[in-house]
């Protein structure tokens, strides 16, 4: 069951803060967190467990709401770098079967 | 480095010649996928594996095989190319477990099926 993320893009200026949400309607083992730019690779961001934890790094955080089955990326304070589509990736039973969500764009202008 | 690489990079094909993408990763990891990438559709698993010998499918399998004979390589097979598979392939790596282990991306095999 593929995870539904929103909203589907972003447009934010250099600075802006930006929420991306990540929706299961099953419950989660856990949650990973991927960038893409255009033309290149995901790279991982971060990964949440269930039990609700939040975790981040730098301007970049995470949390994991277990009763929602819904998992929320905070970008504080954006940057030019942060350009691109990011990826929520759920897994439901810990044995690294990861299925992704169709994504967010997110484009920062100067 | 660290890295998972995948060839070719690109390839045009025609539909039924038989085709093998191979994924190779240095990092001794114990798990690997094979993803798809359409425009809209974000990135689908087509198999994975759980260690050597070990493979299971993934969301979308039809048409593709795949084997683990070796730790490190991960080889993805299209015995019957079609157009509908035209698409962008990455192959990941990944040791299970654990809170801090990120899954690796090769760079991506871009494949058109004429």
């Amino acid at each position: 069951q593929q995870p539904v993320q929103s909203p589907q893009a972003v447009i934010l200026r250099e600075g802006e803060d930006a929420v991306i949400n990540c929706s299961s309607s099953k419950a989660l083992y856990s949650v990973h967190w991927y960038r893409q730019k255009h033309g290149e690779a995901p790279v991982f961001l971060m990964i949440l467990l269930k039990g609700g934890e939040q975790k981040g790094h730098e301007k970049i955080s995470a949390s994991f709401n277990e009763k929602k089955q819904q998992s929320s990326l905070y970008l504080t304070a954006s940057q030019l770098s942060y350009s691109g589509t990011y990826f929520c990736g759920t897994d439901l039973t810990g044995f690294q079967k990861l299925v992704f969500g169709t994504g967010t764009r997110l484009l920062v202008s100067p | 480095e660290a890295q998972v690489t995948q060839n070719p990079r690109y390839l045009i094909t025609v539909t039924g010649k038989k085709l093998t993408v191979t994924c190779s990763q240095n990092m001794n990891h114990e798990y690997m996928s094979w993803y798809r990438q359409d425009p809209g559709l974000g990135l689908r698993q087509i198999y994975y594996s759980m260690n050597v010998e070990v493979t299971d499918k993934g969301d979308v399998p039809e048409g593709y095989k795949v084997s683990r004979k070796e730790k490190r390589n991960f080889p993805l097979i299209l015995e019957s190319p079609s157009p509908n598979q035209t698409s962008l392939y990455f192959c990941a790596s990944r040791s299970p477990g654990g809170k801090e282990n990120e899954q690796f991306f090769g760079p991506g095999t871009r494949l058109t099926v004429l």
